[in-house]
């Protein structure tokens, strides 16, 4: 199975700041990558795919970055909304796996 | 506007069956894979199954293989899970979604807003 290690698990940040977010697997998938926010209580949101395509309807304040084993997920000018939990996927292969998240918090 | 909709969680003892439902609507059904993917109370997101538009594939994970059966009635626009010798780390928010496309398989665009399933005694 292919492992994806998320980093750092979690965060502090203050409004207005740009954040940074990682992820790597444990072989190469190409551009395979996708990214979700969660936010408490409520179903995942779709971000990005291929690595950083955004989702219809997706600010361009989020971009991705990224491909064989090294990730990035980047979170410009955060606003209040998006204090919430970052998840990575690679569909490269099955089983499809997810990074363990990183939960994005006010300072 | 796309809607999914999982409905037939619950509480369950060990060794207990469930049957998971996810209406959908807002797009062709028939045209789209699905997948099911939980969340156990406090943790990350693991995928569960995978069942192609036209039913002709199935994947599971180990964990669950032979014990879960991923369907899906094209007439009646909804995808199912059935689950079989639950066991208590089977607990979890069950989660339907939508393949993004055949181009990028294997990845989701909506998701459904979960139903729980408390496997325990």
């Amino acid at each position: 199975d292919i492992q994806m290690t998320q980093s750092p698990s979690s965060l502090s940040a203050s409004v207005g700041d740009r954040v940074t977010i990682t992820c790597r697997a444990s072989q190469g998938i190409g551009n395979y990558v996708a990214w979700f926010q969660q936010k408490p209580g409520k179903a995942p949101k779709s971000l990005i795919y291929a690595a950083s395509t955004l989702q219809s309807g997706v600010p361009s304040k989020f971009s991705g970055s990224g491909s064989r084993t090294d990730f990035t997920l980047t979170i410009s000018g955060l606003q209040p909304e998006d204090f919430a939990t970052y998840y990575c996927q690679q569909y490269n292969s099955y089983p499809l796996t997810f990074g363990g998240g990183t939960k994005v918090e006010i300072k | 506007q796309v809607h999914l909709v999982e409905s037939g969680g619950g509480v369950v003892q060990p060794g207990g069956s469930l049957r998971l439902s996810c209406a959908a609507s807002g797009f062709t059904f028939s045209s789209y894979g699905m997948y099911w993917v939980r969340q156990a109370p406090g943790k990350g997101l693991e995928w569960v199954a995978f069942i192609r538009y036209d039913g002709s594939d199935k994947y599971y994970r180990d964990s669950v293989k032979g014990r879960f059966t991923i369907s899906r009635d094209t007439s009646k626009n909804t995808l199912f899970l059935q689950m079989n010798s639950l066991r208590a780390e089977d607990t979890a928010v069950y989660y339907c979604a939508r393949e993004l496309s055949t181009a990028a398989a294997g990845t989701f665009d909506y998701w459904g807003q979960g139903t729980l399933v408390t496997v325990s005694s």
